[in-house]
């Protein structure tokens, strides 16, 4: 069974551009999170998508913004592109949250999308 | 303040140590409690999950949970080199799935065979 995809592997900017990374989830899998995981600071939450809409929002501003898809893909997009954005952007898939079971909503993640902005 | 403290190490230790790592938190209403392990170049993977105190154990690893100290500790005893990893922990207010996770930086661990 694949896991989570994500693409591109790698990305370079510049200052003022946009990027824009995407996200496959494991087949069955509603819910799509992405984190940015920025060196020093660990995984920082973004975005929550379940079921098309957005969930959660993480503190990062508006220029953050992202999308699900009707097949459960997800796409970030970053806008004005600054220095600071440079990370990997990791994305994760979870069943339905709130079902029975302890191992229910376990977060599987993809290898990221290392976004370098120069 | 951060929620989650964790030290980042890096930590290295000889094959067959006992490796002890360990996360501090500050919100109380934390409830649930993971570790996840993340090799180079690769995505977390979810190693141990606990809820409220208590400890857990998988093998070589023990998960344990302090929430009067608001403190948590992942063990790997008779460590191999295929440990070589970094090591975050992550904690939810709810059943994680449907709430964010917060994570701790991460601690980056060698073995050294």
């Amino acid at each position: 069974e694949a896991g989570v995809t994500q693409s591109p592997t790698h990305l370079i900017k510049t200052r003022g551009q946009q990027a824009t990374l995407r996200c496959s989830p494991i087949s069955g899998h509603t819910s799509v999170y992405w984190y940015q995981q920025a060196l020093g600071l660990g995984l920082q939450f973004l975005l929550w998508y379940d079921e098309g809409e957005e969930r959660n929002r993480g503190n990062f501003p508006p220029r953050f913004s992202g999308r699900q898809f009707p097949n459960y893909s997800s796409e970030l997009n970053v806008n004005a592109l600054e220095l600071e954005d440079s990370a990997l952007y990791l994305c994760a898939s979870s069943t339905t949250p709130g079902l029975a079971g302890e191992d229910t909503g376990e977060l599987f993640f993809g290898e990221g999308s290392r976004l370098t902005v120069l | 303040q951060k929620e989650v403290e964790q030290d980042p190490g890096p930590l290295s230790v000889p094959e067959g140590a006992i490796v002890s790592l360990n996360c501090t938190y500050s919100n109380s209403a934390f409830q649930y409690f993971m570790w996840y392990r993340q090799y180079s170049r690769k995505g977390p993977e979810l190693l141990m999950y606990t809820y409220s105190s208590g400890n857990k154990e998988d093998g070589r690893f023990t998960a344990q949970v302090d929430k009067s100290s608001k403190y948590i500790s992942l063990f790997i005893r008779d460590s191999q080199p295929s440990d070589s990893a970094t090591y975050l922990c992550a904690m939810s207010l709810s059943n994680f799935g449907n709430e964010k996770l917060t994570f701790g930086t991460g601690t980056r661990l060698t073995i050294i065979p």
